[in-house]
């Protein structure tokens, strides 16, 4: 099946610098990426949607100038939080849907960002 | 306002019962729906899913099923194993390529 690579897993940084994290679809072509946050006990609350070769979209209360998202390539989508602070600190998730192979979304591993 | 509800937070059952997860939704718009398994700290995994113009598909264990009329599906596992214990998501999509719905999800225990 289609394979979602996310990176770095796990990440400590201080407050007020930058981090990125990296969603590769490594076998197949993804136009669309899709950024989930998870805070502890709740669902997965869609961020935004990265477009490849175009703007995301974000969804409502989510701060684009906090959280930039670039889709470079069809195979790359990048998030980085900006300027973080401890209440950043979650669960980062991202995931692509190869529509060649079916409906199904495929996630990365999750990057756990822990702001101190 | 949620479009997809999972209502039971928690569900314990023993092992080799079945286990019944259950889910709801509110857009009839939405065309396929899934179910994902997740353990902490990692991203979910697809389990199964289903199409709106079906009401029953098996792959295994697992069984979804769908009442279209009730906005309604269930996942079920049978015979439930320890290693099925994890959070089980529940999400509805629609045509295109939009993001999943997801349901707040909801935790199984399998007891040995």
């Amino acid at each position: 099946g289609a394979v979602v690579s996310q990176h770095p897993s796990r990440v400590i940084c201080k407050s007020g610098t930058s981090v990125k994290i990296e969603c590769r679809s490594l076998d197949f072509q993804a136009t669309t990426m899709f950024w989930y946050r998870q805070f502890p006990k709740q669902s997965l609350m869609l961020m935004a949607t990265s477009n490849e070769g175009s703007k995301a979209t974000y969804e409502q209360g989510v701060e684009k100038d906090k959280f930039l998202i670039n889709h470079a390539s069809l195979t790359l989508s990048t998030l980085t939080v900006t300027s973080a602070h401890p209440e950043d600190s979650s669960f980062y998730i991202c995931s692509a849907r190869d529509r060649s192979v079916g409906t199904e979304a495929f996630f990365g591993q999750g990057t756990r960002l822990t702001v101190v | 306002d949620q479009q997809v509800k999972q209502n039971s937070p928690s569900l314990s059952v023993q092992e080799g019962r079945i286990s019944i997860l259950n889910c709801d939704y509110t857009n009839s718009m939405f065309d396929y729906f899934l179910w994902y398994k997740k353990y902490p700290a990692e991203g979910p995994t697809f389990l199964i899913s289903i199409s709106s113009i079906k009401d029953k598909n098996e792959d295994g264990r697992f069984t979804v099923f769908l009442n279209k009329s009730a906005k309604h599906l269930s996942l079920h596992i049978v015979p439930s194993q320890p290693g099925d214990s994890a959070v089980y998501f529940c999400a509805a999509s629609l045509s295109g390529n939009t993001p999943l719905v997801f349901g707040k999800g909801t935790r199984l225990s399998v007891i040995a």
